[in-house]
């Protein structure tokens, strides 16, 4: 149990469907993330969140957007997806900085999403 | 990009230490030393991480070379279930992590064999 919680664990979705993926933390963050983990390839950074302001979009395609509207809770609404969009979601949250004794600066992931667009 | 580099797979036997490198020659004085590993579809989890010095937590110990450019991830006594993705990666001290694009590398695969 890392204290970040995301919901579904797992969702099916036509490619004409519009769902959401939910995550949740009560750690005191204020940075939040998404991150894509497709079959065989590395995690790939989506979406970062400081303070609830959007500071990163890495070039994701606009079938995702993300909506953080609180420093506890972040979605990734998701629209007319791909079969090639099928992947893991991860969220994680962390301290915006380093405090020596105070915290390790770790990031916290959920358990993921297992999304499979048909 | 990510701005380590390990070896894509290790095995060791049950019992043993495992010892994971990872290089990151162009680290600079302010970025920490972080590793995580990940199990099968789970989320990363946090192992340890450290600056210059050498540390150990209940999970493993942290080597550190003396110029920081490489250092070694130590499992003591590896369990099958130490079987995971570890990643080495770098992250900035007084950095603002929501203005840092945190990435992963591909890790390094270790296989504990019983």
């Amino acid at each position: 149990e890392t204290g970040v919680t995301q919901t579904p664990r797992h969702l099916v979705m036509g490619m004409t469907n519009k769902k959401s993926l939910k995550c949740e933390q009560h750690l005191g963050h204020n940075a939040m993330y998404w991150y894509k983990q497709s079959a065989k390839k590395p995690l790939e950074l989506m979406f970062v969140y400081s303070l609830e302001e959007r500071v990163e979009n890495n070039s994701v395609p606009s079938r995702f957007s993300p909506e953080c509207p609180n420093s506890s809770h972040l979605f990734l609404h998701l629209h007319t997806l791909q079969p090639e969009d099928s992947a893991l979601y991860l969220c994680a949250s962390s301290p915006l900085y380093v405090i020596q004794g105070a915290n390790t600066g770790e990031l916290f992931f959920g358990e993921g999403s297992r999304l499979t667009v048909l | 990009d990510a701005k380590t580099t390990q070896p894509p797979s290790m095995d060791c036997a049950e019992g043993r230490a495992a010892n994971l490198p990872c290089n990151h020659s162009t680290i600079s004085g302010n970025e920490y030393v972080y590793w995580y590993r990940q199990i099968h579809s789970q989320g990363p989890q946090y192992i340890i991480h450290g600056l210059k010095n050498n540390e150990t937590n209940e999970m493993a110990s942290l080597i550190i070379t003396e110029d920081r450019k490489s250092s070694t991830l130590i499992l003591p006594h590896a369990t099958l279930r130490d079987t995971a993705v570890y990643y080495c990666i770098v992250r900035g001290r007084g950095t603002n992590f929501g203005n840092e694009k945190l990435t992963f590398g591909t890790g390094t695969r270790l296989t504990i064999i019983p």
